[in-house]
């Protein structure tokens, strides 16, 4: 069964605007969540987290919000770039164990 | 700073014979995992290594497949009697502690592996 879930298998955004990308989980013990993008042959690389005692997280570009009782977090990368074009996975952990979770991505095209 | 590596990068067998994969964590890590990723799905995990310690593993990993980390550093993936189900992406990850920022995983490039 899949618990989390990325409903939107791909998003095409103009660069200098904001790319939002969701991220919806079942799981009420997951208490950790992350944001990888992946590069087509490459392993995915970490982008932020966020641990579910908070709802907002900024690096930089990057900020991921998270409602606890939706169980439902998202990724906004404001300005979007055209290097940011690449698959972007949502992860979650939980107090259970220490494996990752994944979603099964969402594609994003930043057009120039 | 090193990242983790992964060797062979890629990897075509015969259905039937044995491959065997290496990973390097980042040095200080004393945590490792491995994935498989599969096209069109994220990473799906196998199995974990606390130190030399194999603490979990996934109803994925079924009998043909072994992982070793012997001194608690590189860690090894053995598939014996390839089936070509088993053609994927396997990945490696590494993490310092649980809890908090520490629990971020960080993946290497990977081994693809083929099965004709």
């Amino acid at each position: 069964d899949q618990q989390v879930k990325q409903n939107s298998p791909s998003l095409s955004v103009q660069e200098g605007r904001i790319s939002i990308l969701n991220c919806d989980y079942t799981n009420s013990m997951f208490d950790y969540f992350l944001w990888y993008k992946k590069y087509p042959a490459e392993g995915p690389t970490f982008l932020i987290s966020i641990s579910s005692i908070k709802d907002k997280n900024e690096d930089g570009r990057f900020t991921v919000f998270l409602n606890k009782s939706a169980k439902h977090l998202s990724l906004h990368i404001v300005p979007s770039q055209p290097g940011d074009s690449a698959v972007y996975f949502c992860a979650a952990s939980g107090t259970s164990g220490y494996a990752l979770n994944f979603g099964k991505g969402t594609s994003l095209l930043v057009t120039p | 700073d090193t990242g983790v590596s992964q060797n062979p990068r890629h990897k075509i067998t015969k259905r039937g014979q044995n491959v065997t994969f290496r990973c390097d964590p980042i040095s200080e890590h004393n945590r490792l995992y491995w994935y498989r990723q599969t096209l069109g799905q994220g990473p799906e995990f196998l199995t974990y290594f606390q130190n030399e310690a194999q603490l979990e593993k996934s109803r994925l990993l079924s009998d043909r497949f072994s992982a070793e980390r012997p001194k608690g550093s590189f860690s090894t993936l053995e598939i014996q009697r390839t089936e070509q189900g088993d053609s994927a992406m396997y990945l490696c990850a590494s993490s310092l502690r649980r809890g908090g920022p520490g629990n971020t995983q960080y993946f290497g490039p990977g081994t693809r592996l083929t099965v004709l």
